[in-house]
């Protein structure tokens, strides 16, 4: 159980083109996910919080405008990166909790590439 | 706020040998305590956790951790490695009792186990 899908795994774009991403819970009802940033041979940077029905809580620095996120039902969030430039390129990955429960699950991250 | 410190970015060890990642974290409240893990292009998946009772937990795959409370650490502990577990490993906390269990990362220890 608690299996988080993420997709696509891999997404090359074209500068100043929008990209979306997406993350299913698939087997548990995820109140609230997470998105994250992953530079190379670093930490997770958490980007937006999303509840469902509710709009995303940004973390600071992070461009709500830029990095849309909709969290329409309890089984799925979307990431949205508009106008993407090189510097968006970047492993992003999700996660989801169920309300109530600490434990949060990922989904396996999508390789964004912008040339 | 709550931060992690994993003391080494990086612990190569030689297969069937001990190994011990470790971690410390920092938090005026309670916390609950985490092990991830991960392997190249891929997500974050849940090792164990601790979030009350016995402080010693394990996992199926034969690693253990101890919350310290007394120390504020949570070391990652496997009798025997095995080429297997060569990922990279992150430490992370959330407030217990907190809305949402926003997860506080460490910035990582890579584990390489050789041959």
């Amino acid at each position: 159980g608690a299996v988080v899908s993420q997709h696509p795994s891999r997404v090359i774009c074209k500068s100043g083109t929008s990209v979306k991403i997406e993350c299913r819970s698939l087997d548990f009802q995820a109140t609230t996910m997470f998105w994250y940033r992953q530079f190379p041979k670093q930490s997770l940077m958490l980007m937006a919080t999303s509840n469902e029905g509710s709009k995303a809580t940004y973390e600071q620095g992070v461009e709500k405008d830029k990095f849309l996120i909709n969290h329409a039902s309890l089984t799925l969030s979307t990431l949205t990166v508009t106008s993407a430039h090189p510097e968006d390129s970047s492993f992003y990955i999700c996660s989801a909790k169920t309300g109530g429960r600490p434990e949060a699950f990922f989904g396996q991250g999508t390789r964004l590439t912008v040339v | 706020a709550q931060s992690v410190t994993q003391l080494d970015s990086q612990v190569p060890v030689f297969e069937e040998a001990p190994v011990e990642l470790r971690c410390n974290y920092s938090s005026s409240v309670s916390v609950y305590l985490f092990w991830y893990v991960q392997y190249p292009n891929q997500g974050l998946q849940l090792l164990l956790k601790y979030l009350s009772g016995s402080t010693l937990v394990k996992s199926i795959n034969g690693f253990e951790a101890e919350f310290n409370k007394s120390q504020t650490s949570f070391h990652l502990r496997k009798p025997s490695v095995h080429i297997s577990d060569t990922a990279e490993y992150f430490c992370a906390v959330s407030v217990s009792g907190g809305s949402n269990y926003k997860l506080t990362f460490g910035k990582g220890t890579l584990l390489t186990v050789n041959p």
